[in-house]
C-alpha cells in the first residue's frame, strides 16, 4: 500500500527565511508525486508534478525536487502570502489518476 | 470556467438523517473524484469516476456511502444514515485526462457537521 509522511507537520518562518518542505514516499511503480497548496476553507490547488528521480520544477518562490523515496519543496525567501497547508500526493501505476495524499505541512510566515 | 462547483458549502444535520453532497465538474473533464478530510486521517479518496462510470470505490467506508453521476456535468454523494463520526469536509475534483499532465482540481468543499 502507498505510503506518504510529510514533515514537519508545522513550520514557522519569518519573511526571508528560507526552508525545505519534506515528502517520504513508498509506492509500488510511482507514476507522479504531486505538490498542491492549501488555503484555510479552500480545496487543494495544484502546484507541481514531478513524474522521475532528478526531475525539478519551479514556481516562483518554490521548487520542487524529487528522489527515489522523497520529494522536497524549497521555499527560498518566503512571504506572508506563502503560508498555507503544503500537500503532497503520489499516483502509482494501478491507481491511475487517483491520488494518495500525506497530511501536509502548515506553513506560517510571519512579517 | 467557474471552477468546480460544490453545494452545499455548509450542511448540519442530526445523527440519522440524509445527507447528499453535490458538485459539478469543470466541462470537458472525465474523471470525478470525491475525497473526505479530517484532521486525523487528512485527505481520503471515497471514490472515482470516467466518464460517469465509477472506478474504484475501495475508500468509500461503509455502505452507508453511495456516489453517482448520472451525467458529465453532475455527481452526488449521498450519506444515509449520517453518523458523528462522518463530520469532514468532504471534497469533489474533475481532471480532464490526455492533457500530459495528471492536474486535479478542487471545489471549495463541504463541511459537514452530523450532531
Amino acid at each position: 500500500e502507498d505510503q506518504v509522511t510529510q514533515s514537519p507537520e508545522a513550520l514557522r518562518l519569518q519573511e526571508g527565511e528560507s526552508s525545505s518542505l519534506n515528502c517520504s514516499y513508498t509506492v509500488s511503480g510511482l507514476r507522479g508525486l504531486f505538490w498542491y497548496r492549501q488555503d484555510p476553507g479552500k480545496g487543494p490547488e495544484f502546484l507541481f508534478t514531478l513524474y522521475s528521480a532528478g526531475e525539478e520544477k519551479e514556481k516562483e518562490r518554490l521548487k520542487a525536487t524529487l528522489t527515489k523515496k522523497e520529494s522536497f519543496l524549497h521555499i527560498t525567501a518566503p512571504k506572508p502570502e506563502d503560508s498555507a497547508t503544503y500537500l503532497c500526493a503520489v499516483s502509482n501505476s494501478n491507481s491511475g489518476y487517483a491520488l494518495n495524499f500525506g497530511k501536509g505541512t502548515s506553513l506560517l510566515v510571519t512579517p | 470556467d467557474a471552477g468546480v462547483i460544490q453545494s452545499p458549502r455548509h450542511e448540519v444535520t442530526e445523527m440519522g438523517q440524509e445527507v447528499t453532497l453535490r458538485c459539478k465538474p469543470i466541462s470537458g473533464h472525465d474523471y470525478l473524484f470525491w475525497y473526505r478530510q479530517t484532521m486525523m486521517r487528512g485527505l481520503e479518496l471515497l471514490i472515482y469516476f470516467n466518464n460517469n462510470v465509477p472506478i474504484d470505490d475501495s475508500g468509500m467506508p461503509e455502505d452507508r456511502f453511495s456516489a453517482k453521476m448520472p451525467n458529465a456535468s453532475f455527481s452526488t454523494l449521498k450519506i444515509q444514515p449520517s453518523e458523528p463520526r462522518d463530520s469532514a469536509v468532504y471534497f469533489c475534483a474533475s481532471s480532464r485526462a490526455g492533457t500530459g499532465e495528471l492536474k486535479l482540481f478542487f471545489g471549495s468543499g463541504t463541511q459537514l457537521s452530523v450532531l
